[in-house]
């Protein structure tokens, strides 16, 4: 079982619905989650990272976390078609463990006009 | 502000070789770790350097290897490529240990 799972996807929904990503993880012993956007042909960019359990909101996007369940799940509202990319959600370690996140294997969104 | 910088962005390799890529970090950033990202997959950890040493290692051969230098950029060496070295190498910084990672654009390598 990977420490990471994600949904790779497919996933396509018209321009304006809500989009909801979404991750499992199996190792407790992590403190901070983090969802990145990455562009075809891009490195992966910071959409929100957050440390606690519940939700932390950014514009059109809000990210939730459930460390009881292990869960970890991004909100995007009225999604655009400049939404379209691959949605990574990774978790990472306590101060010792520095720079090592842990992955999903992303989940590809597609926004149609 | 330039973010991260990686050069070069793609490179071709025969089986057997060797290669060197390079990474500037955000300005402002002391610390550096590069990632392996094959097709389709979500990218691996493979090193992190801070004040110039390796202070972490993810699950890679002796093959890959790298530096940090004193304005705090940074090298990954991969030495006898392989096949399935090719990927896209990814390197990311932050400031201390405990802050966000950003990400540069990647260099595509590929093995024939």
């Amino acid at each position: 079982q990977k420490e990471v799972e994600q949904d790779p996807g497919p996933l396509s929904v018209p321009e304006g619905a809500i989009v909801s990503l979404n991750c499992t993880y199996s190792n407790s012993a992590f403190q901070y989650f983090m969802w990145y956007r990455q562009y075809s042909r891009k490195g992966p960019e910071l959409l929100m990272y957050t440390y606690s359990s519940g939700n932390k909101e950014d514009g059109r996007f809000t990210a939730q976390v459930d460390k009881s369940s292990k869960y970890i799940s991004l909100f995007i509202r009225d999604s655009q078609p400049s939404d379209s990319a691959t949605y990574l959600c990774a978790k990472g370690g306590p101060y010792n463990q520095g720079g090592k996140l842990i992955f999903g294997q992303g989940t590809e969104l597609s926004v149609k006009p | 502000d330039a973010g991260v910088t990686q050069s070069p962005t793609h490179l071709i390799k025969t089986r057997g070789q060797q290669v060197t890529l390079r990474c500037s970090p955000k300005s402002g950033h002391d610390t550096v770790s590069w990632y392996q990202q094959a097709l389709g997959q979500g990218p691996q950890f493979i090193f992190q350097y801070y004040e110039e040493e390796e202070r972490q290692r993810g699950n890679f051969p002796d093959r890959f290897s790298g530096h940090q230098f004193p304005n705090y950029s940074s090298e990954l060496n991969v030495n006898a490529l392989l096949l399935g070295d090719s990927a896209l190498y990814l390197c990311a910084s932050r400031q201390g240990r405990d802050s966000p990672l950003h990400f540069g654009n990647g260099t595509r390598l590929t093995v024939t």
